[in-house]
């Protein structure tokens, strides 16, 4: 098992750029959740998958942000018409179902930088 | 809602002083759990320990202690005999047991800089 894999770990791009980012989550882990973490701040919460099922979304998931998980392994966050204020670490975790008990194991976090 | 407040944002120490990081929580549900993640330089958060809300005895566990107490809603965390590799980003963080998803509510950390 080697943990929750995050690519790419750096994007930089243009403003009005699309993104997308992968996240494969520890193989036995059924749910799948996508944060966010701007610079000195905790990460914030933005959605998360029970197997290829999104179950929920944050409000800060605006509509230029699509999160899928087609086969209920790998996700992927996409970002349409990046904006500045994108900018961010977009952390990607993984815990096995059972309710607030579970420890989410995170993965290193793709850095995006919107120019 | 849910808040966790993590008042000291940078925490500045020497080699072997103790550091005890505060978090304050707020919640509506009745059993919660608690968690600290530590955030080194490399970006990955890392578990370090939780707790549920019905569980109030202290824990120790090698240099780390952290003590909980419901009556004032705290979850304090620390650090004997800090090193350098303990530098690096403390969060404090709830999730209600009941709440479909486990989606954990984050406070905004504490930067620990151990210095030699």
């Amino acid at each position: 098992d080697t943990g929750v894999s995050q690519d790419p770990r750096h994007k930089i791009t243009k403003r009005g750029q699309n993104v997308t980012f992968r996240c494969d989550p520890i193989s036995e882990h059924n749910r799948l959740y996508w944060y966010r973490q701007t610079l000195g701040q905790g990460p914030e919460f933005l959605t998360y998958f029970q197997n290829e099922a999104q179950l929920e979304k944050s409000r800060l998931l605006s509509n230029r942000f699509s999160a899928e998980r087609p086969k209920g392994s790998f996700s992927t966050l996409e970002i349409q018409r990046t904006e500045q204020g994108d900018s961010a670490m977009y952390l990607c975790a993984s815990s096995l179902d059972g309710g607030g008990a579970n420890v989410l194991t995170f993965g290193a976090g793709s850095r995006l930088t919107v120019l | 809602a849910q808040k966790v407040t993590q008042a000291q944002t940078e925490i500045s120490v020497v080699e072997k002083e103790d550091v005890t990081l505060d978090c304050v929580y707020e919640t509506r549900d009745t059993t919660y759990y608690l968690f600290w993640y530590k955030q080194p330089p490399s970006g990955e958060l890392v578990f370090l320990i939780r707790r549920n809300s019905f569980d109030e005895q202290n824990e120790i566990s090698g240099r780390y202690s952290w003590n909980f107490q419901k009556s004032t809603s705290s979850f304090n965390f620390t650090i004997t005999a800090s090193q350098v590799v303990d530098s690096a980003v403390y969060f404090c963080a709830l999730s209600a047991i009941k709440a479909a998803g486990n989606k954990l509510t984050f406070g905004g950390g504490t930067r620990v800089l151990v210095k030699p």
